[in-house]
């Protein structure tokens, strides 16, 4: 079982819809829990931290964990075509939980 | 405020050559990590540094790979006698403190081509 799991995608939706992003995680102690936007040849930015059960909103974004079935999710309202990127879904782990691992990502396309 | 600084941007070596990156964290940052991602895959980690002390090694290849971050200057990630599987994009990222608060700044990366 890969540490963090997300499909690959892609994953196209059309614009103004709600973009619905999947992350599983296996390491059943760990706290923190990221997503990252990349574009094509750029670095990964950060967008939603969450640390808690529940949801936790960001103007357009929502970050949902569910630390009990190990799951992290983000929602993207309104999507709009410059949402189009690749979404890296990372948890910290490790010993002491120093690094962060990633998934392998989920390209979205927005379709006009 | 200058972000995470990694340089050079583009690098091509030839097989059997040596190469350097650099990276420069943000100001105030003491943690330093170095991420490979191959085409159309995720981020893999590599190494985990602090000023003059290697933390978590456990993504590095055993042969021809190292990194330091010395008291004085960029973190270095050095790749010796490059062979065409080290072509990948190299990104490195640093943070106030351990990764479990506040996620890392990555840099805008260095693209290694072996020819």
């Amino acid at each position: 079982q890969k540490e963090v799991e997300q499909n690959s995608g892609p994953l196209s939706v059309p614009e103004g819809a709600i973009a619905s992003l999947n992350c599983t995680y296996s390491d059943r102690g760990s706290q923190s829990f990221f997503w990252y936007r990349q574009y094509s040849g750029k670095s990964p930015e950060l967008i939603m931290f969450i640390y808690s059960n529940g949801d936790k909103e960001d103007g357009r974004f929502t970050a949902q964990l569910n630390k009990a079935s190990q799951y992290v999710s983000l929602l993207i309202r309104d999507s709009q075509p410059s949402d189009s990127a690749t979404y890296l879904c990372a948890v910290n782990m490790g010993k002491g939980a120093q690094k962060l691992v990633f998934g392998q990502g989920t390209r979205l396309t927005i379709n006009p | 405020n200058a972000g995470v600084m990694q340089n050079p941007r583009h690098l091509v070596r030839r097989r059997g050559q040596e190469a350097r990156l650099r990276c420069s964290p943000m100001k105030g940052h003491s943690h330093v990590y170095w991420y490979r991602q191959l085409p159309e895959e995720g981020l893999k980690f590599m190494v985990y540094l602090q000023k003059e002390n290697i933390i978590d090694e456990s993504g590095m290849p055993k042969e021809r790979f190292s990194a330091e971050f010395p008291k004085e200057g960029p973190s270095i990630l050095r790749i010796q006698q490059v062979v065409r599987g080290d072509s990948a994009a190299y990104f490195c990222a640093s943070s106030f403190d351990r990764a479990s608060t506040y996620g890392y700044t990555f840099g805008s990366g260095t693209r290694l081509t072996v020819v």
